[in-house]
């Protein structure tokens, strides 16, 4: 069990470029969500992917994206960047509800700096 | 509607005693309650969670108490010891299965 892996850990981009973060899940786990973590803030949910579909998303414009491939894995994109979008993104993964609980596995994230 | 308010924003406590951290939401359609628990550099992990037909739940030195009536829920860490020192987020689930975290507590237990 390898756990939530994220790529890249830091990277920097200038104003109205684009970017595109990656995630691994865990080994067993169908379900991968998005968070936007600003510097001393909680999490903010960006969306979430079942099988391949968003199957939710928080308020955030269309300019952010997402993609899940078949082995649950994850991508996350970014267009025209902005100053605001400088954060820690961080990806989740998870079975699902079980037993009561719907336990998330969080990557380490991607920090993002936007000049 | 969908906020979670978290207090304290900051927490110092002294090795062997009683940190306690509060949160309160507005949702009534939040149906789960979890604590994360996140180091510098790591992502969040969960620490311990309620649903709100359950009015406290502890695990080890870790204890939710749950208000259902007064929308509010807090973390008890009994015995804080200074490996405990880390950021604490209260969370909130919607049916949609998305989380909505309180702003944090950064609690600093001394030796």
């Amino acid at each position: 069990e390898t756990g939530v892996t994220q790529s890249p850990t830091h990277l920097i981009k200038t104003r109205g470029q684009q970017v595109t973060l990656r995630c691994s899940s865990q080994s067993g786990h169908n379900t991968v969500s998005w968070y936007q973590q600003a510097l001393g803030q909680g999490p903010q949910f960006i969306f979430q992917y079942y099988r391949e579909e968003e199957n939710g998303r928080g308020n955030f414009p269309p300019r952010f994206s997402g993609l899940q491939f078949p082995n649950y894995s994850s991508e996350l994109n970014v267009n025209a960047l902005e100053l605001d979008d400088s954060a820690l993104y961080l990806c989740a993964s998870s079975a699902g509800w079980v037993s009561g609980a719907n336990v998330l596995t969080f990557g380490a994230g991607s920090r993002l700096t936007v000049l | 509607q969908q906020q979670v308010k978290q207090s304290p924003q900051s927490l110092i406590v002294q090795k062997g005693g009683i940190s306690i951290i509060n949160c309160a939401y507005e949702n009534t359609a939040f149906d789960y309650f979890p604590w994360y628990q996140q180091f510098p550099g790591k992502g969040p992990a969960l620490l311990i969670a309620i649903r709100p037909d359950v009015s406290e739940k502890k695990e080890g030195r870790f204890t939710i108490s749950f208000n259902k009536s007064a929308k509010q829920f807090s973390l008890h860490i009994m015995d804080s010891q200074p490996g405990d020192s880390a950021t604490y987020f209260c969370a909130a689930n919607n049916a949609g299965n998305m989380l909505t975290f309180g702003g944090g507590t950064r609690l600093m237990v001394k030796p």
